[in-house]
């Protein structure tokens, strides 16, 4: 089965400096990985996705994430983080089971970005 | 260009009752996924909808049960309510099927009381 893990249940950063909130995958085929972003009360924002190319891909907001095969891992990244930034933040994989699509989503990383 | 929008917002049921939540998929979109999202949680699939159909199921019991239109909305039904159903309801739509950049509304919160 399709699985994603995210290791952070928070990651705590000052403004200005890098980012990283980490997330591991486990599939059977080619991975389709995705980084969504929730702020309070709200629905989930889509980011960025990785279906096959590049292994860095960039995104919304100024966000990109690494795809490591060799690692299993898709860590979402940015160079100087907001205050802005901070919000809840899912990882997925899609599962194709039977032809049909669905996301299976990690439990969630919060980020904090402190002035 | 209207994205995913859910209604309502907020509601509050007693133990027992039942709900009906719903969805009206971004413009253009015909394929509605619902995923349940509890406290503290990711976002659980409990099921999609395409062509007026259930094309797959989450790990869900009968209790939720759901119906897409012929213009593509949805609604998403739960019947004799538990306090375990409170959280976030979302509903994603996508095109075709394929699920592959799912737009997300901003959620239904349901409190069972």
């Amino acid at each position: 089965a399709q699985s994603v893990a995210q290791p952070e249940d928070q990651v705590n950063v000052a403004e200005g400096n890098p980012l990283t909130v980490k997330c591991t995958y486990s599939v059977s085929g080619n991975p389709y990985l995705f980084w969504y972003v929730q702020y309070p009360n709200r629905g989930l924002q889509f980011l960025l996705k990785y279906i096959t190319g590049d292994n860095l891909v960039k995104g919304s907001y100024g966000f990109e994430a690494e795809f490591n095969k060799s690692q299993t891992s898709f860590h979402l990244k940015k160079p100087s983080a907001l205050v802005s930034d901070s919000a809840l933040y899912f990882c997925a994989v899609r599962d194709g089971a039977g032809g049909y699509n669905k996301l299976i989503f990690g439990a969630g990383t919060r980020l904090a970005v402190h002035p | 260009d209207a994205g995913v929008t859910q209604s309502p917002t907020h509601l509050i049921k007693t133990r027992g009752q039942q709900v009906t939540l719903r969805c009206s998929p971004k413009s253009g979109h015909d394929t509605v996924s619902w995923y349940q999202q509890a406290l503290g949680q990711g976002p659980q699939f409990i099921f999609q909808y395409y062509e007026e159909e259930e094309r797959q199921r989450g790990n869900f019991p009968d209790r939720f049960s759901g119906h897409q239109f012929p213009n593509y909305s949805s609604e998403l039904n739960v019947n004799a309510l538990l306090l375990g159903d409170s959280a976030l309801y979302l509903c994603a739509s996508s095109l075709g099927g394929t699920g592959l950049e799912a737009f997300f509304g901003q959620g239904t919160r349901l409190t069972v009381v």
